[in-house]
């Protein structure tokens, strides 16, 4: 199983800060790694899939970069509604898996 | 436009079977080369993965849930489900219904008290 490690579990951040939250993969996983955002209450909401790939509709200060084993979310200049917790999620090889999570609380 | 809704009981006995569908609306489950897989989430913790099944019927189940989990596609409904067999108070949880990586359903909390 590929376990994925997200740093840091917690980030307290205020607007207009930049955000870096790393995930890395115990093996090789090229660019199935994907992430994202949930609020309290609601379902996971895709930022960046396949490493990289923007989605329609996410604010571009999301951004993936990455490949293989170490990955990275930024978020340019956080604003109030980005608090949140951020989960990757690999599916390169079955079982897929999720990262413990990273928090991220405005100050 | 794509929208995911999973819908079952509330509430579950132990031991027995757990019974979950998603109602796939805007997209044939059967058109283009998708995947359709649930997740869950027990209340204050992380995601965990349970399985997915292809547009072929192909499928693939987490191993730790595998012996009890069973995947499948209603092709006349557009719809697929979970069964969660001998389910415990571990299985307690929210439970996503998802297409391939990017569209999730709202989620639907599931617990198992006798």
């Amino acid at each position: 199983e590929i376990v994925l490690t997200q740093s840091p579990d917690f980030q307290s951040v205020t607007p207009e800060e930049k955000v870096t939250i790393t995930c890395r993969a115990s093996q090789n996983i090229g660019s199935n790694l994907h992430w994202y955002q949930q609020k309290p209450d609601q379902s996971p909401k895709i930022l960046i899939k396949y490493a990289s790939q923007s989605i329609l509709g996410v604010p571009s200060r999301f951004s993936g970069s990455g490949s293989g084993t170490d990955f990275t979310l930024t978020i340019n200049s956080l604003e109030a509604e980005d608090a949140a917790t951020y989960y990757c999620h690999q599916s390169s090889s079955s079982p897929w898996t999720f990262g413990q999570g990273t928090k991220v609380e405005i100050k | 436009q794509l929208q995911l809704q999973e819908s079952g009981p509330g509430l579950v006995k132990p031991s027995e079977t757990l019974s979950l569908t998603c109602a796939v609306s805007g997209v044939s489950i059967t058109s283009g080369t998708y995947y359709w897989g649930w997740s869950r989430q027990p209340p204050g913790k992380g995601l965990e993965w349970i399985g997915v099944i292809y547009y072929s019927g192909t499928t693939h189940y987490n191993p730790s849930l595998e012996s009890r989990v069973t995947i499948s596609l209603d092709t006349s409904k557009n719809q697929f489900s979970l069964k969660l067999s001998s389910v415990t108070a571990a299985d307690t949880a929210v439970y996503y219904c998802a297409r391939n990586v990017e569209i999730w359903g709202q989620g639907t909390m599931v617990t198992v008290s006798s």
